[in-house]
């Protein structure tokens, strides 16, 4: 039982290009949801998922897309980096779409765009 | 909106004081409370969590009570260790219409170092 896994761990990109971040979890929870932390402001939500299927806008969703096409697999896609996606992206899933119930997160994926 | 403020860092304390980190929110209805934690290099873990006014939650030593009267979900223990050195998120999720909203709103997060 491995939880929430991501990779890459580290990542260095260049301006404008390409790239997925995944996320997996074998709890079968139906919901996902993408983060990113920057020094002093917290954690951002970027897009989330009630269920295979289903996707929707968080907090700060510019310049990133989601699908997601099974239970198991959220993988975030950033189309054409910017050196203001330079962050650290956290993945985090929970049992309940209320949210009320625990989240559970990756340990993260850090992210530089030069 | 909802929102969360909690106390800025960084904190320093001795091992063995007492902590507090305050965190006060704005929500409407009845939002759930939660402190997670960051250990260094991880992701992270939720630490207590309260669901309702009056509730605490408790867990590792930590304690915080749901007050709706001053809208506050502060974090408290009595003897820090230096196995504590975290940096600590004050979150809610909001209720909407007897549902919930479903996503959480952090706090910016308060560092805390202990020494020893």
């Amino acid at each position: 039982n491995a939880g929430v896994t991501q990779t890459p761990k580290f990542q260095v990109l260049k301006t404008g290009q390409s790239m997925t971040l995944q996320c997996a979890q074998d709890m079968n929870h139906e919901y996902m949801s993408w983060y990113r932390q920057d020094p002093g402001m917290g954690l951002r939500l970027i897009h989330y998922s009630v269920g295979a299927g289903i996707t929707d806008q968080g907090e700060v969703p510019n310049g990133y897309n989601v699908s997601r096409s099974t239970t198991e697999d959220f993988p975030l896609r950033l189309l054409s980096a910017a050196p203001s996606q330079t962050s650290v992206y956290f993945c985090a899933t929970g049992r309940e779409t209320s949210g009320r119930s625990e989240q559970y997160f990756g340990p993260g994926t850090r992210l530089t765009v030069t | 909106g909802n929102s969360v403020t909690q106390m800025e860092g960084p904190v320093t304390l001795s091992e063995e004081a007492f902590l507090t980190i305050n965190c006060t929110y704005t929500a409407t209805g009845y939002p759930s409370l939660f402190w997670y934690v960051q250990y260094p290099g991880e992701g992270l873990q939720l630490l207590l969590k309260a669901t309702k006014a009056d509730d605490k939650g408790s867990n590792k030593g930590f304690e915080a009570t749901y007050r709706k009267e001053t809208t506050s979900f502060h974090l408290e223990k009595g003897s820090v260790q230096v196995s504590d050195s975290a940096v600590y998120f004050c979150a809610l999720v909001g209720v909407f219409n007897g549902g919930s909203q479903g996503n959480l709103i952090f706090g910016k997060g308060t560092k805390l170092s202990v020494k020893p």
